[in-house]
């Protein structure tokens, strides 16, 4: 199946400092990419949905000048949390869906998740 | 907004048991979507179920779509310590073409 890259894994930081958080799709493209966050014991929670070349679109309740999303290449978009505080730690991972096809159907594949970063704030 | 509920949210099991997790929606799934994250992992994709009253099987696992297209179930016949794991439903039915997940059902077992 496709491959999605996420780096890094982990980090620790001050408060008040930026973190950005990479996601590729190594062999595939993709125009849209999800980011996530999960909080201990609990599911899936979509922040935002990333379009390349365009804005992204923040599901209701999150901060956008928060959490800052750049997709500017059909393999790469990148969330960063800007001045980060304690109750930003949490496991942010993202996600993108390929693209197959028979004849004129196109659909879209399951999701390929990245492998997560594990965000501490200091 | 879509919800997808699931249940139970945790369950644990003597090695051997089986388990079984359960998903429903006030409306109309288009497809369904079940994954796993092991403790510490990714989500990673098992199956999608599409038609009505589909049933599935891969292994141990067995996959259920209601004649609805509103409820789900995954069934795991004798579990071993392999099979812990957070199990996720999804609905294929996002406006953004995000998945919506349940919130998973955390298995733990017993050796």
């Amino acid at each position: 199946g496709a491959v999605v890259s996420q780096h890094p894994s982990w980090v620790i930081c001050k408060s008040g400092t930026s973190v950005k958080i990479e996601c590729r799709s190594l062999d595939f493209q993709a125009t849209t990419m999800f980011w996530y966050r999960q909080f201990p014991k609990q599911s899936l929670m979509l922040m935002a949905t990333s379009n390349e070349g365009s804005k992204a679109t923040y599901e209701q309740g999150v901060e956008k000048d928060k959490f800052l999303i750049n997709h500017a290449s059909l393999t790469l978009s990148t969330l960063t949390v800007t001045s980060a505080h304690p109750e930003d730690s949490s496991f942010y991972i993202c996600s993108a869906r390929d693209r197959a096809g028979q004849g004129n159907l196109v659909w879209d594949t399951e999701a390929f998740f990245g492998q997560g970063t594990r965000l501490t704030v200091v | 907004g879509q919800q997808v509920m699931q249940i139970p949210q945790y369950q644990h099991v003597q090695e051997g048991e089986d388990f079984t997790t359960y998903c429903n929606s006030s409306t109309t799934l288009s497809n369904i979507q079940w994954y796993k994250q092991r403790p510490g992992g990714h989500p990673v994709f098992l199956i999608q179920l599409v038609k009505s009253g589909e049933v599935k099987k891969q292994k141990r696992l067995t996959f259920q779509f209601g004649e609805a297209k509103k409820n789900s179930s995954l069934h795991i016949t004798a579990t071993q310590t392999t099979d812990v794991g957070t199990y996720f439903c999804a609905d294929n039915g996002g406006s953004q073409g995000n998945l919506i997940f349940g919130k998973g059902t955390k298995l733990s077992v017993k050796p």
